[in-house]
């Protein structure tokens, strides 16, 4: 079993529409919390960094973190086309340094 | 400010051959991390160098290597290549100071692409 679990889709939507994308995980010694976003042939660009449990917004953009469920959320409001993408999930430890653990990553296309 | 650069882009070599990856992370960062991408594995950690000193190793076999340079930059090394070595090779770099505690933000190159064929 994979420490973090992602449906990788695909996921299809409208424009507009509110997207969610969540993550679930087995580790509990995981603190930190993010969620990258890659576009075809391109690195991952962090969206959102989230330590231990709560939300937080940034624009269109709000990141939950349930550390008692082990799951986590990304919800992206009135979704572009833009935003199509992949979107991963990413975690680490306070001993982990630099090391990542993330999701095999969700598929989104919003359609104009 | 320039951000993670990776060279070459794309790659394309035989079963058995080697190859070596290069990263130049975001002038200051002192972390360097590479990561495999693959469609059926997602991105898996590979090591992380800070300070010329691999301080985390993923499970990957020996066949992977990587060292760190005194300007920061990095290489990555895999040796007698197999087909499944196919994949995009990524690096990212952080301030990490070494002193653990708070994450900092890892931010990623674009990656090499390797094929073996």
């Amino acid at each position: 079993q994979k420490e973090v679990e992602q449906d990788p889709g695909p996921l299809s939507v409208p424009e507009g529409a509110i997207v969610s994308l969540n993550c679930t995980y087995s580790n509990s010694a995981f603190q930190y919390f993010m969620w990258y976003r890659q576009y075809s042939r391109k690195g991952p660009e962090l969206l959102m960094y989230t330590y231990s449990s709560g939300n937080k917004e940034d624009g269109r953009f709000t990141a939950q973190v349930d550390k008692s469920s082990k799951y986590i959320s990304l919800f992206i409001r009135d979704s572009q086309p833009s935003d199509s993408a992949t979107y991963l999930c990413a975690m680490s430890g306070e001993t982990s340094g630099s090391r990542l653990t993330f999701g095999e990553g969700t598929q989104l296309t919003v359609n104009p | 400010k320039a951000g993670v650069t990776q060279t070459p882009r794309y790659l394309i070599k035989t079963r058995g051959q080697q190859v070596t990856l290069s990263c130049s992370p975001i002038s200051g960062h002192r972390s360097v991390s590479w990561y495999q991408q693959t469609p059926g594995q997602g991105l898996q950690f590979l090591f992380e160098y800070f300070s010329e000193t691999q301080r985390n190793k993923g499970n990957f076999p020996g066949r992977f290597s990587g060292r760190q340079f005194s300007n920061s930059r990095s290489e990555m090394n895999v040796s007698t290549l197999e087909l499944g070595d196919s994949a995009l090779y990524l690096c990212a770099s952080s301030k990490l100071n070494g002193q653990g505690g708070a994450q900092e933000t890892q931010y990623f190159g674009p990656g090499t692409r390797l094929l073996v064929l």
